[in-house]
This record gives structure tokens, C-alpha cells and sequence, in this order.
């Protein structure tokens, strides 16, 4: 079946704690991006990335890390977790590099909390 | 920088009663449009897109949206609204290079029996 997947799906952590939250698509997609959800702010982009070695900010990068060494997994790194890291995370895939017509697909989610 | 606003923040209507959610996008070269719904629990689906030509646009779920260039608007409709269409729907488009992505902060719609 293709698919997103996340893992972790629920996380709680404390503060300073580094984690990393895994993503994986199996449809060969070029695109990949990282969006937290917030009451009130709707999806705002943390990094997204055009291939495999190429990653760039989105419009809320502070406090995260991404990496994509391989085309189908774009981990998202917290190193240093902090309360207002507290959201809703999702991953999203897109068959090419411009995501000017193309559809994203998107994974079930991640909700972490930040103690 | 583009961005996209949603003047409603929640909506409720009636089982059978029409619907339509605005969306406002900023200045830019024609833009390309999309409306995505998310249901409750679940991750995010796409309704419709707009890139160019007819500007109605026909989408899953019975949807429709009318892209009017006059009003910098993308307003997403329903004739007959039906209970499972109780989610959030957000507008959001491209940057000018396609890899920048931008969403509207939502309007969450409730469906009365």
C-alpha cells in the first residue's frame, strides 16, 4: 500500500531529551516535508527537501534538524526538545521536486509533548 | 511573502444545507490553490487544486471551488452537506518556486443532524 508513515505516533519526552522522529514514504517521491499543526496557525512548513541531499528552511525551522540520505526516509531532529516544541507533526510526500501543482500525501501524524 | 487567510474559524450548519468556506490569498503571480480536508484523528487529504484555466474546479466529495482573481479568493462549496463532511479544511498554496508551502490556519466545520 503506498504510504507516510510516522514513528513515533504519541511521544512524551522532557526538556533537553533529543529525539528523532522518523518518516518514510514508499511511492519513490522526490519531495518531502515537515509541518507542526498548532491551534489557531493551521500547518506551518519546518524544513522540507526537494531530493535526496537537498534539504531548506521552511518558515519555522528554530529547534529542528532534518537529513535525507536516502530518498525514502526524512527524519525529524529535535536536539534540544523545549515546551514550545509541544505539537502536532506531520510528514508529507509529493511525486516531484516543485510542489506548485502536485499534491502532497501525508502521514497520520506525530503528537509530541514536551514536558 | 504569500499567505493564505480563512476569515472563518468555525462553521456549523445543518445536514443538507449548502456550504461555503472562504479563502483569501495574498498578492502574487496566478497562484496555485489547494484546499485539503482533515478529519478528525487523521492526517491531511486533498479536496482540489487550481493552477490555471477554468476557474471552477471540481473536486472529491462533491466539492467545488471558484477561483475569482478580482477578489484574491479560493471559496470552497457544497450544494448538500452531509454529516461525515464534519472536519477541518485548509486552503493553502506554493511559493513562487514550488517547494515553499503555505497553509491557512483552518476553518473547522461543524454538521447538525
Amino acid at each position: 500500500e503506498a504510504q507516510v508513515t510516522q514513528n513515533p505516533r504519541y511521544l512524551i519526552t522532557v526538556t533537553g531529551k533529543k529525539l528523532t522522529v522518523t518518516c518514510s514514504q514508499n511511492m519513490n517521491h522526490e519531495y518531502m516535508s515537515w509541518y507542526r499543526q498548532d491551534p489557531g496557525l493551521g500547518l506551518r512548513q519546518i524544513y522540507y527537501s526537494m531530493n535526496v541531499e537537498a534539504t531548506d528552511k521552511g518558515d519555522v525551522p528554530e529547534g529542528y534538524k532534518v537529513s535525507r540520505k536516502e530518498k525514502r526516509n526524512f527524519p525529524l531532529i529535535l536536539e534540544s526538545p523545549s515546551p514550545n516544541q509541544t505539537s502536532l507533526y506531520f510528514c508529507a510526500s509529493s511525486p516531484f521536486s516543485s510542489v506548485s501543482y502536485n499534491e502532497q500525501f501525508f502521514g497520520p501524524g506525530t503528537r509530541l509533548t514536551v514536558l | 511573502a504569500q499567505s493564505v487567510t480563512q476569515p472563518d474559524i468555525h462553521i456549523t450548519v445543518s445536514e443538507g444545507a449548502s456550504l461555503e468556506l472562504r479563502c483569501n490569498y495574498s498578492y502574487g503571480a496566478t497562484p496555485y490553490l489547494f484546499w485539503y480536508v482533515q478529519s478528525p484523528g487523521q492526517g491531511l487529504q486533498l479536496l482540489l487544486k487550481y493552477f490555471s484555466g477554468d476557474t471552477l474546479v471540481q473536486g472529491i466529495k462533491g466539492f467545488e471551488a471558484e477561483f475569482k482573481r478580482s477578489q484574491s479568493s479560493f471559496n470552497l462549496r457544497k450544494p448538500s452537506v452531509h454529516w461525515s463532511d464534519a472536519a477541518e479544511y485548509f486552503c493553502a498554496r506554493p511559493d513562487n518556486y514550488g517547494q515553499n508551502f503555505v497553509f491557512g490556519p483552518g476553518t473547522r466545520l461543524s454538521v447538525l443532524p
